[in-house]
């Protein structure tokens, strides 16, 4: 694909609702990034894939939130039991694997929750 | 873990004049650093990066400058132009598999026609 595509662009949930959201990385970069960024704020890791080896997991916020990648392409990060303090953008980005630090980054999901 | 702090939160500066941002990491092990603008509602983008084994790198208007011993890297605009408004995070990480990016807190960069 010509980027990193997230679906959706905004999501609007009520308290207490689980969510999922999708990325979809450039085709053929085996590292897989998510991050949350509030608003005004800097990005915040969250979880990290990289091809085959366990992901890094050390950046989620709560047990509410966990993510998977399957087939080593799309990712789904889900929240569960949506808290207001939830509410932010979600930035997913990709990297191939020789080069980790460079980073590519979809569009984001802004996610509101009432 | 890495820390980065990013300094000054906002900067304003006059059409034409220079823009500095200044960034100082934690981990003596980070090696890659890269710059990245993010406009308002838009995905961040990279717009220049650096390695430790150089310490100064220029595009056109854009330049990054490192000191390992001094753990601290600059982004430096000149000739600022209206379209270079936008936020700019610095971020570091240790190049290898496995490495993930951390971000400084990011400098909203105002430039006045």
């Amino acid at each position: 694909g010509a980027g990193v595509s997230q679906s959706p662009s905004n999501k609007v949930t009520e308290k207490g609702k689980d969510v999922e959201l999708r990325c979809d990385p450039i085709s053929g970069h085996t590292a897989l990034y998510w991050y949350r960024q509030s608003l005004g704020q800097g990005l915040e890791f969250l979880i990290y894939f990289q091809g085959n080896s366990a992901p890094d997991k050390s950046g989620l916020p709560s047990d509410r939130f966990s993510a998977e990648r399957t087939g080593g392409s799309v990712s789904t990060l889900t929240i569960q039991r949506t808290q207001q303090e939830d509410s932010a953008v979600y930035l997913c980005a990709s990297s191939l694997e020789w080069s980790a630090g460079i980073q590519y980054f979809g569009a984001g999901t802004r996610l509101s929750v009432l | 873990g890495e820390n980065v702090e990013q300094h000054p939160s906002t900067l304003s500066v006059q059409e034409g004049d220079s823009a500095v941002i200044k960034c100082t990491y934690s981990d003596s092990a980070s090696n890659y650093f890269p710059w990245y603008k993010q406009e308002l509602g838009k995905r961040p983008q990279l717009i220049i990066d650096i390695r430790s084994n150089v310490g100064e790198k220029k595009d056109q208007r854009i330049a990054v400058t490192l000191n390992k011993t001094a753990k601290h890297f600059s982004l430096h605009i000149t000739e600022t132009q209206p379209e270079d408004s936008a936020v700019y995070f610095c971020a570091a990480s240790r190049e290898t598999s496995g490495s993930r990016l951390t971000f400084g807190e990011g400098t909203q960069l105002t430039v006045n026609p």
